[in-house]
């Protein structure tokens, strides 16, 4: 079946400009993951989604970053006013409701903020 | 706070060899503990995960790893490296079974060399 898709998979933009990245997880997965590997780092947890929870918002950097999940599908993960050090790859990430915790990861988006 | 180290960036090994990638980690409770694999432009791909049980964990593609609790470790292993096992390794762990988000290491570069 279909994996977690996730678009664009490059973004370039200027710096100060927000943008917009989209995550259309597994059909059926209840939970949605949004990390971020920047070079040298690993990934960085971001945000988590369950069900029709409140999201768990501790790994967001600043307030300039914020997402929504519509119908408990698909998310997007804004960020406001980049900045350079926005520039990493953002990865999706879904599973289902389970104990096994097995989550299913996009390809990315690789952001560059010029 | 949980937190996981991976001792070595690089690690170089001769196909047939058999291979290791450390993995140490830090979790006030039991640990739940995971391996994922990320080829080049692709998502990351789960490996295998150590829950409770059996202290030797067999994953994907021939790898499995080992549960130390006193040393707190949870190395990855395969008997015999193939060309094709090049790619970025992460280990992770969570403090709770069932969906949460992985607190991940910075990855070591697997290179295995014809």
């Amino acid at each position: 079946g279909a994996g977690v898709s996730q678009s664009p998979s490059n973004k370039v933009t200027e710096k100060g400009k927000d943008v917009e990245l989209r995550c259309d997880p597994i059909s059926g997965h209840t939970a949605l993951y949004w990390y971020r590997q920047s070079l040298g780092q690993g990934l960085e947890f971001l945000i988590y989604f369950q069900g029709n929870s409140a999201p768990d918002k501790s790994g967001l950097p600043s307030d300039r970053f914020s997402a929504e999940r519509t119908g408990g599908s698909v998310s997007t993960l804004t960020i406001q006013r980049t900045q350079q050090e926005d520039s990493a790859v953002y990865l999706c990430a879904s599973s289902p409701r389970n104990e096994r915790n097995e989550q299913y990861f996009g390809p990315g988006t690789r952001l560059t903020v010029t | 706070a949980q937190s996981v180290a991976q001792p070595e960036d690089q690690v170089n090994v001769a196909e047939g060899n058999p291979l290791t990638v450390k993995c140490t980690y830090s979790v006030s409770g039991n640990p739940y503990l995971f391996w994922y694999v990320q080829y080049p432009n692709r998502g990351l791909q789960f490996l295998l995960k150590y829950i409770t049980g059996d202290n030797l964990v067999k994953g994907s593609y021939g790898f499995e790893a080992e549960f130390n609790k006193s040393q707190t470790s949870f190395h990855l292993k395969k008997p015999s490296a193939l060309v094709s096992d090049s790619a970025l390794y992460f280990c992770a762990v969570s403090l709770y079974s069932g969906n949460t988000p992985l607190v991940f290491g910075k990855g070591t570069r697997l290179s295995v060399i014809a």
